[in-house]
This record gives structure tokens, sequence and C-alpha cells, in this order.
């Protein structure tokens, strides 16, 4: 099965800082990863996939990076209501995994 | 606009069993494959199973195998997930989520979920 490990666990960050969450998958997945995010009580909400397509709808400030095992989602001006936890998925092989989640708060 | 819609959740004793039902509206139900993502309380995501548009393919995690079964019905625009076996690991709350593409993919629309708990 294939690992994904996020990195930070939680980070709080200012309104307009720039915010960058890391997802190391463990084994190569080429380009196949994809981001969500999770406000509490809320089911996800599909934000990026292929590592860097941005799912209709969603901001530009978005975006995603990375491929092989190293990927990046970048916030690139955070806003109050971006606070929420963050998951990467790897769209890879079954069985499909997701990683532990970053949480995001802003102060 | 894409519905999803589970029921079928509640509380069950261990080694008791339930069946989810989802229930899509706002596209064309035949042409997506599908799938069950699960959440435990104050914990991350988990995906549990899925099934192509035709039924023909399915799959599981490890975690389910042999105590879970996936299934829909086109006719009726709706997915299913018979539980058996359950477990106290096994409660949580239960997603459908759409597939983007065929395969292993993205879940590009999801429902408002419904709770398992197992609990004697």
């Amino acid at each position: 099965d294939i690992q994904l490990t996020q990195s930070p666990s939680s980070v709080s960050a200012s309104v307009g800082d720039r915010v960058t969450i890391t997802c190391r998958a463990s084994q190569g997945i080429s380009n196949w990863l994809a981001w969500y995010q999770q406000k509490p009580g809320k089911a996800p909400k599909f934000l990026i996939y292929g590592a860097s397509s941005l799912q209709n709808g969603v901001p530009s400030r978005f975006s995603g990076s990375g491929s092989g095992t190293d990927f990046t989602l970048t916030i690139s001006s955070l806003q109050p209501e971006d606070s929420a936890t963050y998951y990467c998925q790897q769209a890879n092989s079954f069985p499909l995994t997701f990683g532990g989640g970053t949480k995001v708060e802003v102060k | 606009d894409v519905k999803l819609v589970e029921s079928g959740g509640g509380m069950v004793q261990p080694g008791g069993s339930l069946r989810l039902s989802c229930a899509a509206s706002g596209f064309t139900f035949s042409s997506y494959s599908m799938n069950w993502v699960r959440q435990a309380p104050g914990k991350g995501l988990e995906w549990v199973s899925y099934i192509s548009s035709g039924g023909d393919a399915r799959y599981y995690a490890d975690f389910v195998k042999g105590r879970f079964t996936i299934s829909r019905d086109s006719a009726k625009n709706s997915l299913y997930l018979q539980m058996n076996s359950l477990g106290d690991e096994d409660t949580a709350l239960y997603y459908c989520a759409r597939s983007r593409v065929g395969g292993p993919t993205e879940f590009d629309s999801w429902g408002q979920g419904t709770l398992v708990t197992v609990s004697s």
C-alpha cells in the first residue's frame, strides 16, 4: 500500500500569509495526487487533482505542485474562510489512501 | 447539481450488520464509478470500497475485505454498502463519494455522510 505523510500536522498563520503543506508518498505515484479541504462538520471538498489541476470553482489562491513522491499544496494569500483541515490522497493505485491531514488555523 | 444522500446508519452491537444506501441525483449515475469513504470521530479520511460504473470491478480496503460488500442499482440511482461482522473500529461517518474518472481516481463529489456507531 502507498503511504502518504503530510507535514506539518498543523499550522497557524495570519490573513494574507503564504501557507505551504507537503505530502510525501512512500513510492512514486507520478502526478496521481489530489487535495481536499474539510471544515468541521462538513464533507470534504475536492480542490486539486493531477497534483496541480484546480477543480472548477476553487479560488486561484490555491495551487498544487509536485511529481513522483513529493507534493505541495500552497495557499498564496490565506483568507479567514481557509481555516480547515487539508488532506492529500493518492489516485495511483488501489487501495486508495489519504494523508493524515494538516489543520490550518487563521490567526 | 450533483447530489449524494446517504442513509442507513445507526447504532449496532458488535458482530451486527447494517446496510448503507446512497441516493444519487443530478448526474448520469450509470456513467460513474462510486466509492465509500469513512471517517472515525476526530480522525482522518479512510477509503473503504470502490465499484466501477458497470459494477463489474470492485475493490476493498484490507480492513473490510470479507466483511463489507459494495453494490449498485443504476435503475434506482443508488449505491449500497452491506456491512457484516461490525466491530468497534468500524464506528465512523460513512461518506458516499463519486469518482472523477474510472479506475483509481479522485473523489469529486461527496454526500454529507451517515453515522455508524458500533457499541454494546
